[in-house]
């Protein structure tokens, strides 16, 4: 049980397009998700706080302009990349939680912009 | 602000010991460990709730000392599987975890 789910798994994109990566909680609903990033060799980077239904909360120095997400059920959060650029590739990676506080991570999404 | 794990590497041989300290500046709700292996998703190890708690998951177990902000998880006779980074990551009574600075931990035969 608590599987959590990551599509694409790997992305290339041209710079200045947006990117869309879906995380889907498959056999639990989710009252909050998360979205990480980690670059290499570096540790998991909160980058927001989603809830069903209502806006995200980002965490300091992300800009939710260029990172908008979209929880638009229990089972699916979606984070898009707007105009991305080089440094915004990275791993991308969502976790999902269901009335404990244990998180359950989807595999990730690798992007590179190129 | 990020906890502070130490030490940042360490190579074991298969069937040596190693602990892996955890320090936080600010009071932890509770503290979660993970395992992350190259180029995959963190994978969840345990939860410690209560302040001087241990817990233990195979050989891997794991204390908390709640007034000392600090956790440590412990390896014990390691396996060539226990290769990966390992990260604490705090709740700080917020729902939101807090990623350590991470220990990559390397075993050779």
């Amino acid at each position: 049980g608590a599987v959590v789910s990551q599509h694409p798994s790997w992305v290339i994109c041209k710079s200045g397009t947006s990117v869309k990566i879906e995380c889907r909680s498959l056999d639990f609903q989710a009252t909050t998700m998360f979205w990480y990033r980690q670059f290499p060799k570096q540790s998991l980077m909160l980058m927001a706080t989603s809830n069903e239904g209502s806006k995200a909360t980002y965490e300091q120095g992300v800009e939710k302009d260029k990172f908008l997400i979209n929880h638009a059920s229990l089972t699916l959060s979606t984070l898009t990349v707007t105009s991305a650029h080089p440094e915004d590739s990275s791993f991308y990676i969502c976790s999902a939680i269901a009335g404990t506080e244990t998180q359950y991570f989807g595999p990730g999404t690798r992007l590179l912009v190129l | 602000q990020q906890p502070v794990q130490s030490p940042q590497a360490v190579i074991l041989r298969e069937g040596e010991d190693a602990v892996i300290n955890c320090s936080s500046s600010k009071a932890l709700y509770s503290v979660h460990w993970y395992r992350q292996k190259h180029g995959e998703a963190p994978v969840f190890l345990m939860i410690l709730l209560k302040g001087g708690e241990q817990k233990g998951h195979e050989k891997i177990s794991a204390s908390f000392n709640e007034k000392k902000q600090q956790s440590s998880l412990y390896l014990t006779a390691s396996q060539l599987s226990y290769s990966g980074t390992y990260f604490c990551a705090p709740n700080f009574g917020n729902e939101k975890l807090t990623f350590g600075t991470g220990t990559r931990l390397t075993i050779i035969p």
